[in-house]
């Protein structure tokens, strides 16, 4: 069965630096989300990558699949502290219609 | 306003006591799923259905009960909690799942404790 692995599990940076963190699949991607929650609430959309070497973004957010798609990075530009929370990737499966999700990166940024 | 509505969004209960959880979505979706989130094992599928009188299992269906006889609900059902059971439950749905094309809309989540 396909495994999504995230890392870190756990990214503590200071206000204004740079992160990224990663989400790798072990087998073929064929839609691969990224999904952000605040501690103990539901979970909030952020992007949705298909092709090989897309790249999407959405404020200070960048999101890629490479081209192999196996793997996929979130990038967050200058961080605050709006952006803490956990960071999840999903995917659905190509032959059936479970979706699986990687056990999730938690952020904090240290003002 | 488009939603996926939960309840109750809190609940604590004793072993063999059966409950139901209600998810509601208002958005004409055709795919709705539920999952268990644990800390360490991360948010895992618990049942999903693809439509109407559809419904299949995903990694962890033991214990859980499910159905679809209208579109816009698909309560779940545990017919005899466990303490295993404890755990934050959200429900999703989607336009179709069609291999991860589309994004999923969560609930708020309930938070259910089995004593």
């Amino acid at each position: 069965s396909q495994e999504l692995e995230q890392s870190p599990q756990s990214l503590i940076v200071q206000e204004g630096k740079n992160l990224t963190i990663n989400c790798t699949s072990s087998k073929t991607l064929y839609g691969l989300y990224w999904y952000k929650q605040k501690y103990g609430e539901g979970l909030i959309f952020l992007m949705m990558l298909q092709k090989g070497g897309e790249e999407k973004s959405h404020e200070k957010i960048t999101a890629k699949l490479d081209e192999k798609k196996q793997q996929s990075s979130l990038h967050i530009t200058a961080s605050q502290p709006s952006h803490a929370g956990i960071y999840l990737c999903g995917a659905g499966g190509n032959r059936d219609d479970k979706i699986i999700f990687g056990k999730g990166t938690r952020l904090h940024i240290l003002p | 306003e488009a939603q996926v509505t939960q309840n109750p969004r809190y609940l604590i209960t004793v072993t063999g006591k059966k409950l139901t959880v209600t998810c509601s979505q208002n958005m004409n979706h055709e795919y709705m799923s539920w999952y268990r989130q644990d800390p360490g094992l991360g948010l895992r599928q618990i049942y999903y259905s693809m439509n109407v009188e559809v419904t299949d299992k995903g990694d962890v269906p033991e214990g859980y009960k499910v159905s679809r006889k209208e579109k816009r609900n698909f309560p779940l059902i545990l017919e005899s909690p466990s303490p295993n059971q404890t755990s934050l439950y959200f429900c999703a749905s989607s336009l179709t799942p069609s291999g991860g094309s589309y994004e999923q809309y969560f609930g708020p989540g309930t938070r259910l404790t089995v004593t």
